[in-house]
């Protein structure tokens, strides 16, 4: 079965821009779990998302934000883009014991 | 804070088994042991995972103590390709999601 998919995997911004990446999971996982993976700070939850409700969230700024859709599809916004928001961005796709993570989607903001 | 507690980086020569311990002391009776790795730059790989028996797949064998405070991770016959950071970390499957990753382990295969 097709994996994770994210979209676009890379994009480059500038500050105070925002930024929507998109994670199609695994048909039939309805969990979806962002996270931020930089060098410095390893990789770090975001948040998570559960038929369409925030279940879980990571100790990030309000400016990062995420919805998820009846079809479990999953979008992550991030407003007044810093430069310090620059790094790969991953989703998970979950089921029960199934977890699986996407490429992920590599931000940089210049 | 992570769960779990690796080391840093290991060496292995191509073609021995690569031993990868993580330990997680204060895992509950619930959660599951899983792993990952990770090759420069891409998502993190799903390996294995486990909850109290040993487990074996096409990849690697997960080897869980009785009291379920550490585990290894096993491949068998290492390839240049298994050059990557190898995550273990515990999750209750089927709960809310949010892992913590440790820093993993960073496993050299030599040729």
């Amino acid at each position: 079965k097709a994996g994770v998919t994210q979209t676009p995997r890379y994009l480059i911004k500038t500050r105070g821009q925002q930024v929507t990446l998109s994670c199609s999971p695994i048909s039939g996982h309805r969990s979806v779990s962002w996270y931020q993976q930089t060098p410095g700070q390893g990789l770090q939850f975001l948040f998570e998302y559960f038929s369409e409700t925030q279940r879980n969230k990571g100790n990030f700024p309000g400016r990062f934000s995420g919805r998820q859709f009846s079809n479990s599809r999953s979008e992550m916004n991030v407003s007044t883009l810093e430069l310090g928001d620059s790094a790969l961005y991953l989703c998970a796709s979950t089921r029960g014991s199934e977890q699986y993570f996407g490429p992920g989607t590599r931000l940089t903001v210049t | 804070d992570a769960k779990t507690t690796q080391p840093p980086s290991m060496d292995c020569a191509e073609g021995r088994a690569a031993n990868l311990p993580c330990n997680h002391s204060t895992i509950s009776g619930n959660e599951y042991v899983y792993w990952y790795r990770q090759i420069h730059s891409q998502g993190p790989q799903y390996i294995i995972h486990g909850l109290k028996n040993n487990e074996t797949n096409e990849m690697a064998s997960l080897i869980i103590t009785e009291d379920r405070k550490s585990s290894t991770l096993i491949l068998p016959h290492a390839t240049l390709r298994d050059t990557a950071v190898y995550y273990c970390i515990v999750r209750v499957a089927g709960r809310d999601d949010k892992i913590i990753f440790g820093k993993g382990t960073r496993l050299h295969i030599l040729p």
